[in-house]
């Protein structure tokens, strides 16, 4: 497609519940990146993915989070038993290769609200 | 650990006022610069970016930024604003772990 895609742009869910978060990058891009931002706060990194790899996990809080990239296009991330801390804006971020020559395009994010 | 810090957190200007939102980034080395503005009801985008080379970096709609190394410097400037520059702007570095990090962004509102 032309940009990121998310999906769902919103999600309520309650206390507890599993999410499922979706995202659909740019069309050949091999780089594909999941931030959270919080009210007031800027994007904080949760994992890279190259290709089908997560090459760097070291940004989930804990092991509630888990993301996936099976075919290295479309990527899932899965949060269990959420919690109320976990309501924030999810975004994901794709880029040709790394990010350094490109930065990344962003799509519009998950707005995750945990009742 | 990395950090990027953007001590402005809100600035509210009048139209045709200048601007300048400061970044400050927290050990050297090699790095690559971006400034990300994010207008209301939309998604990040990029302003402009530093890699190499002449440390001033034009970006689009007038902005422009200076890279200044032996202050970790990178800040944000616009010589005249316009009501439609209100959004959040965010500095991110790269310092070649793969992954941007991002201060906490400005909130800027501009007034007509």
């Amino acid at each position: 497609g032309a940009g990121v895609s998310q999906t769902p742009s919103n999600k309520v869910t309650e206390k507890g519940k599993y999410v499922e978060l979706r995202c659909d990058p740019i069309s050949g891009h091999t780089a594909l990146y999941w931030y959270r931002q919080s009210l007031g706060q800027g994007p904080e990194f949760l994992i890279y993915f190259q290709g089908t790899g997560a090459a760097d996990d070291s940004g989930l809080p804990n092991d509630r989070f888990f993301a996936v990239r099976p075919e290295g296009s479309v990527s899932t991330l899965k949060i269990q038993r959420t919690e109320r801390g976990d309501s924030a804006v999810y975004l994901c971020a794709s880029s040709p290769e790394g990010p350094a020559n490109y930065g990344y395009t962003f799509g519009s994010g998950t707005r995750l609200t945990v009742v | 650990a990395q950090s990027v810090s953007q001590h402005n957190h809100h600035v509210i200007l009048s139209e045709a006022a200048s601007l300048e939102l400061g970044c400050n980034y927290s050990y050297g080395g090699t790095v690559n610069l971006f400034w990300y503005v994010q207008y209301p009801g939309q998604h990040l985008q990029l302003l402009l970016k530093y890699f190499s080379g002449d440390p001033l970096v034009k970006g689009i709609k007038g902005f422009e930024a200076e890279f200044i190394k032996s202050k970790f410097s990178f800040n944000l400037r616009k010589p005249s604003v316009q009501w439609s520059d209100t959004a959040e702007y965010f500095c991110a570095v790269y310092w070649g772990f793969q992954k941007l990090v991002f201060g906490t962004g400005t909130r800027l509102l501009v007034s007509p």
